[in-house]
């Protein structure tokens, strides 16, 4: 069973500051994802990496950053946390070229205060 | 990039009817149309996939279709029961590009009424 983990379920920060997202799996896979998800605007995919130390703008990128030292950790980086980055936070993973199912974490509720 | 439309945002039925959720996609070059269920509290979960050289899959109360010349694709339930009331992802990605990233529609949220 794949296993895919996320630091914290719940998450309260203040304004101004920088927030570590982390997101581990254990099935060996080469893609890593980030999204964030919000009322009535779906999945939208932040940041996605597919090889270590390999990363790629999704489609909201801006005020966040990424890191993946390792295959199986991909750590979402928010620099100056402010109030619009209130949401959920979902990691996601999958295989290359086997199949492109993704496999999600619990995901993180993050609060900005 | 790739814009993936999806309709109704809300869907309520009676137990037993049938329940139908509809996607359509911009991009010609997307190849892999997967759905993802998410109950209330818990992570997305692949039900059905449809890549783009079949027109309809089914896994016994579920199927999708395709039609790749109007680019849209559609996800139908039958005999709907109380379990399967959840919010529904559809997406569009290019197989064997771009890490298999997949950009989402905005779910539907289903509701099966006993």
């Amino acid at each position: 069973d794949v296993k895919v983990t996320q630091s914290s379920r719940y998450l309260v920060k203040r304004t101004g500051e920088k927030v570590f997202l982390e997101c581990v799996q254990d099935m060996d896979h080469e893609n890593m994802f980030w999204y964030r998800q919000d009322p009535g605007l779906g999945l939208r995919l932040i940041y996605f990496s597919y090889d270590v130390k390999m990363k790629e703008k999704g489609d909201i990128p801006e005020g966040y950053s990424v890191s993946r030292e390792k295959k199986e950790r991909f750590s979402l980086i928010l620099e100056s946390a402010s109030t619009n980055q209130t949401s959920m936070y979902l990691c996601a993973s999958s295989l290359q070229k086997v199949t492109y199912e993704q496999y999600f974490g619990p995901g993180t509720r993050l609060t900005v205060t | 990039g790739e814009n993936v439309e999806q309709h109704p945002s809300t869907l309520s039925v009676q137990e037993g009817d049938s329940a139908v959720i509809k996607c359509t996609y911009s991009d010609s070059a997307s190849n892999y149309f997967p759905w993802y269920k998410q109950e209330l509290g818990k992570r997305p979960q692949l039900i059905i996939d449809i890549r783009s050289n079949v027109g309809e899959k089914k896994d016994q109360r579920i199927a999708v279709t395709l039609n790749k010349t109007a680019k849209h694709f559609s996800l139908h339930i039958t005999e709907t029961q109380p379990e399967d009331s959840a919010v529904y992802f559809c997406a569009a990605s290019i197989r064997d590009t771009n890490a298999g990233k997949s950009t989402f529609g905005d779910g539907t949220t289903l509701t099966v009424k006993p």
